[in-house]
């Protein structure tokens, strides 16, 4: 099976730009989760979807919202950039019908505002 | 509070030579505990993933412990290589619906030749 991927790799915007993030999961999983990573930080859960739902969220401000489509596939908006934005943004997609319900991560997307 | 407190915070050690990462928490009510390794630049990589029920598990060179009584968490990495340079992120999954994942703040490994 092919793994998660996701694109762009690397992003270069401008403050108060908008930003949309893309992650394929693997085939046959049908939740996806976005995170963001900072220096320091570790990961930071932004939220999850499941069937097109979302299902989980974070404590991120509105100008960070997603969706997901009926194949799985996901897309993460960031709106109104801001310099603090600049991350390793994550995704992971797992089987919930998996008991341990292990998480599968792409590469990243490096995003970097200026 | 729900957390997942990972030591050192940074370990250099010489190519194969042992070590052991350290990772306590305080989630609850506890579904299961992962590690995963995460090279720089990418997505981490899962290690290992325990149940209460379960107090070692091994993958390779790694082996994981884990005592649900105390709450506390090993990693054991054997006869380092270069390779093994990354940061080691614990994170603990709470049992319930929402399957929620507290992360670690990782400990980053360097290994040098």
């Amino acid at each position: 099976k092919a793994g998660v991927t996701q694109t762009p790799r690397y992003l270069i915007k401008t403050r108060g730009q908008q930003v949309t993030l893309s992650c394929s999961p693997i085939s046959g999983h049908r939740s996806v989760s976005w995170y963001q990573q900072t220096p320091g930080q570790g990961l930071q859960f932004l939220f999850e979807y499941f069937s097109e739902t979302q299902r989980n969220k974070g404590n991120f401000p509105g100008r960070f919202s997603g969706r997901q489509f009926s194949n799985s596939r996901s897309e993460m908006n960031v709106s109104t950039l801001e310099l603090g934005d600049s991350a390793l943004y994550l995704c992971a997609s797992s089987d919930p019908g998996q008991l341990s319900y292990e998480q599968y991560f792409g590469p990243g997307t490096r995003l970097t505002v200026t | 509070k729900n957390q997942v407190e990972q030591s050192p915070q940074s370990l250099i050690i010489l190519e194969g030579k042992n070590c052991t990462l350290q990772c306590n928490y305080t989630v609850s009510p506890f579904s299961n505990l992962r590690w995963y390794k995460q090279d720089t630049g990418r997505g981490p990589v899962s290690l290992t993933i325990m149940t209460f029920s379960e107090n070692t598990k091994s993958n390779g060179r790694y082996t994981a412990t884990l005592d649900a009584d105390t709450k506390q968490s090993s990693l054991h990495i054997t006869a380092s290589q270069l390779s093994d340079s990354a940061s080691y992120i614990c994170v603990v999954s709470k049992a319930g619906n929402n399957r929620k994942l507290i992360w670690g703040l990782g400990t980053s490994l360097a290994v040098n030749p």
